[in-house]
């Protein structure tokens, strides 16, 4: 699976929207990005996966660039309950060993 | 259904000692994963079955370690003659490979520690 780089860390103000980057600029044709996020203790989430379109879900949106090298995760309004790592994977559709890497932690303060 | 459950929560043990972790997937899901995650690590494979049938192991899995999941339904993990490097968090995902990907739900996870 390509290899993604995330920031290791950003902030956010509460009710705004986060934009957490990625990017994976050795992607193959068949890999998709699949975000996850790990809220403290306790195991990660599924937010939302894609391929090259731009993806919406009730929880995020996925905006992948034109040449797939790379993408951006959107919270458009952020809460306190969205403090918590995020994980940015580059891999195979429905993908066994997926390589979390370390994440990118996002801190929404009030 | 409540989702991927993980037993125990926490487990103390000794080095040298022998522990076991159980995870009960989602009921319909046919994939169940196992993975382990060190502080300020993300999660590392260690294998998965479909169904029944173990198809990857990761080289992490050293000897010491089994996994089994009889039947297709719930998995256990096993390790054999605990080292303090196998403290960590084991975490458990289960899904289901079919037309839709919905990624995997993982459990809370068990907390090893090793003294």
């Amino acid at each position: 699976d390509a290899k993604t780089t995330q920031p290791p860390s950003m902030d956010c103000a509460e009710g705004r929207a986060a934009n957490l980057p990625c990017n994976h600029s050795t992607i193959s044709g068949n890999e998709y990005v699949y975000w996850y996020r790990q809220i403290h203790s306790q195991g990660p989430q599924y937010i939302i996966h894609g391929l090259k379109n731009n993806e919406t879900n009730e929880m995020a949106s996925l905006i992948i660039t034109e040449d797939r090298k790379s993408s951006t995760l959107i919270l458009p309004h952020a809460t306190l309950r969205d403090t918590a790592v995020y994980y940015c994977i580059a891999s195979g559709y429905s993908g066994y060993a997926l390589n979390f890497g370390k994440g990118t932690s996002l801190l929404v303060t009030p | 259904d409540t989702g991927v459950s993980q037993d125990p929560r926490h487990k103390i043990t000794k080095r040298g000692q022998n522990v076991t972790f159980r995870c009960d997937p989602i009921s319909e899901h046919n994939r169940l994963y196992w993975y382990r995650q060190t502080l300020g690590q993300g999660p590392e494979f260690l294998t998965y079955f479909q169904n029944e049938a173990q198809l990857e192991k990761s080289r992490l899995l050293s000897d010491r370690f089994s996994a089994e999941r009889p039947k297709g339904s719930f998995s256990t993990l096993e390790i054999q003659r605990t080292e303090q490097g196998d403290s960590a968090m084991y975490l458990c995902a289960s899904s289901f490979l079919g037309t839709e990907d919905y990624g995997y739900t993982f459990g809370s996870g068990t907390r090893l520690t090793v003294v």
